[in-house]
């Protein structure tokens, strides 16, 4: 069955620190990427997508991700982390075969002033 | 404006019970959905609406039914209540059948059965 896994649950981190964030997939077909970010206290929004193209993407607020197909990844990375970066982070993948989006589990990232 | 809004955010209720929880979008979207978020995270779609038309719907207890009266609106009916059913509930909606591949969340509901 498809599925998409983020590899860390909980990430702390210091201001300043550079970050990145895991997702892989298991899925042969084409696919559409996205990361969604949940800041505390409201609602799930789109932070960047791979559609197709070149596969490092840029996104809101300095994150980026890297769509690497041959390792069925799409990493979240941002150089420099801020305090107001605190928040849940999902990886989704939207598979050709039925439109439906798989979600990870998310990853809940804090980052100490 | 909100641009999708559901209510009511929170819902403490007894196990037995029936709740509903109504979710509205005014971004002119053809396609709305419910999400559960279970304990662990996860993001399980529950079903999909398209122009009012059912085209998703995973594998849910049929106590949980879904009624679209327009477009706009997608609500979520409850019956029987279980502690199971504890959970966040999310509505989104998209463009026709995620033709961008954005999703728009409402702040989620989050369900409480004792």
């Amino acid at each position: 069955a498809q599925s998409v896994s983020q590899h860390n649950h909980h990430v702390i981190l210091s201001e300043a620190a550079s970050l990145e964030l895991g997702c892989n997939y298991s899925y042969g077909g084409t696919v559409n990427l996205f990361w969604y970010v949940q800041y505390p206290g409201q609602h799930l929004q789109l932070l960047l997508k791979y559609f197709s193209g070149d596969p490092l993407v840029k996104g809101i607020k300095g994150f980026e991700a890297e769509f690497i197909k041959s390792k069925f990844s799409f990493n979240l990375r941002k150089p420099s982390v801020q305090w107001s970066d605190t928040a849940e982070y999902f990886c989704a993948v939207l598979l050709d075969s039925n439109y439906q989006l798989i979600w990870g589990a998310g990853t809940k990232l804090i980052i100490k002033p | 404006d909100t641009a999708v809004s559901q209510t009511p955010k929170y819902l403490v209720t007894q196990m037995g019970n029936d709740k509903s929880i109504k979710c509205e979008q005014n971004l002119g979207h053809d396609t709305m959905y419910w999400y559960k978020q279970d304990s662990k995270k996860f993001l399980k779609i529950m079903f999909s609406y398209n122009n009012k038309e059912l085209i998703i719907n995973e594998t849910v207890p049929n106590r949980f039914s879904p009624k679209s009266p327009d477009k706009a609106h997608l609500n979520l009916h409850i019956n029987s209540l279980e502690l199971g059913d504890s959970a966040v509930y999310f509505c989104a909606s998209s463009q026709k059948n995620l033709g961008t591949g954005e999703l728009f969340f409402g702040e989620g509901s989050r369900l409480t059965v004792l």
